[in-house]
């Protein structure tokens, strides 16, 4: 059962802000939200992770809403080179019995 | 340092052949990872390793079987290939698994890419 949902794709320009957001409707009390980017033929690299309100990093941000049912990674003044697939995870470890569901993620292309 | 490595890159099997897929990680790592990604598909666990000594499955592991030599390397067995199997398959690791409710970062290997014939 997947435990979010994120657009398939996007497009944006060069220079501009992105903002990719998933929906995690079910998250737990103690889930974390963590997202990860992909360029063809790589594996997955980490990019940001938080729990509520915003968590800000080189290169990103993420936003979470009281709530936490949904959250949203904004990448400043992108470039061609951030063309990538976007996953957000919710994950959950729980000793013997570790879960980390991915779900198709978006594609985000970005135009010259 | 290297990161995660993988060997093969690329590699063909006919249907019931055997293989063992490589894995190793030069940052002292607790805990490694198997996943398979299919074609616009996320990935899916296949079998992990929390610390040195232990293995556990994941999300998907029927067919496969896994070792964890030692803390660096982390092995995943193929015994009877089929071509449901042909994907392409990352070694990650992380510093520990993690808390509850919380992932530990990732690190992922370049990739295996398996065709079964």
């Amino acid at each position: 059962l997947a435990k979010t949902t994120q657009p398939i794709s996007m497009d944006s320009y060069e220079g501009q802000e992105v903002n990719i957001t998933c929906s995690h409707n079910n998250i737990a009390t103690n889930d974390y939200i963590t997202w990860y980017q992909q360029f063809p033929s790589q594996g997955p690299r980490f990019i940001i992770q938080g729990y509520k309100t915003k968590v800000t990093n080189e290169v990103a941000s993420l936003f979470i809403p009281a709530d936490r049912k949904s959250s949203t990674l904004s990448l400043p003044r992108v470039s061609l080179s951030d063309t990538a697939v976007y996953y957000c995870l919710v994950g959950d470890h729980i000793v013997g019995n570790y879960q980390l569901i991915w779900g198709a993620g978006t594609k985000l292309i970005i135009k010259p | 340092n290297a990161g995660v490595t993988q060997t093969p890159k690329f590699q063909v099997l006919k249907t019931g052949q055997s293989m063992t897929l490589q894995c190793a990680q030069d940052m002292n790592h607790n805990s490694m990872y198997w996943y398979r990604q299919d074609p616009g598909m996320g990935l899916r666990l296949i079998y992990y390793s929390a610390s040195e000594g232990t293995t556990d499955k994941g999300e998907v592991p029927n067919g496969y079987n896994v070792s964890r030599l030692n803390k660096r390397e982390f092995s995943l067995r193929l015994e009877s290939a089929a071509p449901s199997q042909t994907s392409v398959y990352f070694c990650a690791s992380s510093l520990d698994p993690g808390t509850s409710g919380r992932t530990d970062t990732q690190y992922f290997g370049p990739g295996t890419r398996l065709t079964v014939l």
